[in-house]
């Protein structure tokens, strides 16, 4: 069964400056993919970032980009110019790349954001 | 709009008392899945299904009861509610075909349990 680990329970940032989120998995699957979820107060859970195994290059959304590192099953996000609103708890998942349809989770790291 | 839709918001239940967190997705999506989100323990899979009538269990299913009776609904019954059952729980849906996309989250129901 796949793993997802997220070494950091907290972590925080100034605003402005740039936090890096890890993430490990476990997996021997080659076909998968990597996502970062983020839930604010609010409780929504919101996409932030996805990668897929298969793509060497690393995913990109605005402020929000990974790195990617397939043999070490590596998938941390880098937060840039980090915000007041970023601050939320984030999740690492996976899902296979076949046809199951699950998600695993890491166990989140809590950000906040110091003005 | 598109959108998964969880009642109720919060619930505050005594032990025993049989009840149901509906969940309704108006994108004709195929897969649907309930997770439970405990500190300390990310989100965990309780049940999920393919497709009417289709349902099976995922990581954490004991006490939980799910049916598929119509593509848009996916209730989660709690025939007999124990207090370790007090968590966050999140409604998921897909389409069949989404590769590495598409879940659509609800909007989350607290639950605790006395």
């Amino acid at each position: 069964a796949q793993t997802v680990t997220q070494s950091q329970p907290e972590m925080s940032v100034q605003e402005a400056e740039t936090v890096t989120l890890s993430c490990t998995y476990d997996t021997s699957e080659s076909d998968y993919y990597l996502f970062w979820y983020k839930q604010p107060p609010s409780r929504q859970m919101i996409l932030v970032i996805r990668q897929e195994a298969y793509k060497q290059q690393n995913a990109t959304e605005n402020r929000f980009s990974v790195n990617f590192q397939k043999a070490a099953k590596s998938f941390s996000l880098k937060i840039s110019d980090s915000q007041l609103g970023d601050a939320a708890m984030y999740f690492c998942a996976y899902k296979s790349g076949g046809s199951n349809y699950k998600l695993t989770f890491g166990k989140g790291t809590l950000l906040t954001v110091n003005p | 709009e598109a959108q998964v839709t969880q009642n109720p918001r919060y619930l505050i239940t005594v032990t025993g008392k049989k009840l149901t967190v509906t969940c309704s997705q108006n994108m004709n999506h195929e897969y649907m899945s309930w997770y439970r989100q405990d500190p300390g323990l990310g989100l965990r899979q309780i049940y999920y299904s393919m497709n009417v009538e289709v349902t099976d269990k995922g990581d954490v299913p004991e006490g939980y009861k799910v049916s598929r009776k119509e593509k848009r609904n996916f209730p989660l019954i709690l025939e007999s509610p124990s207090p370790n059952q007090t968590s966050l729980y999140f409604c998921a849906s897909s389409p069949r075909w989404a590769g590495g996309g598409g879940y659509t989250f609800g909007s989350g129901t607290r639950l605790t349990v006395v």
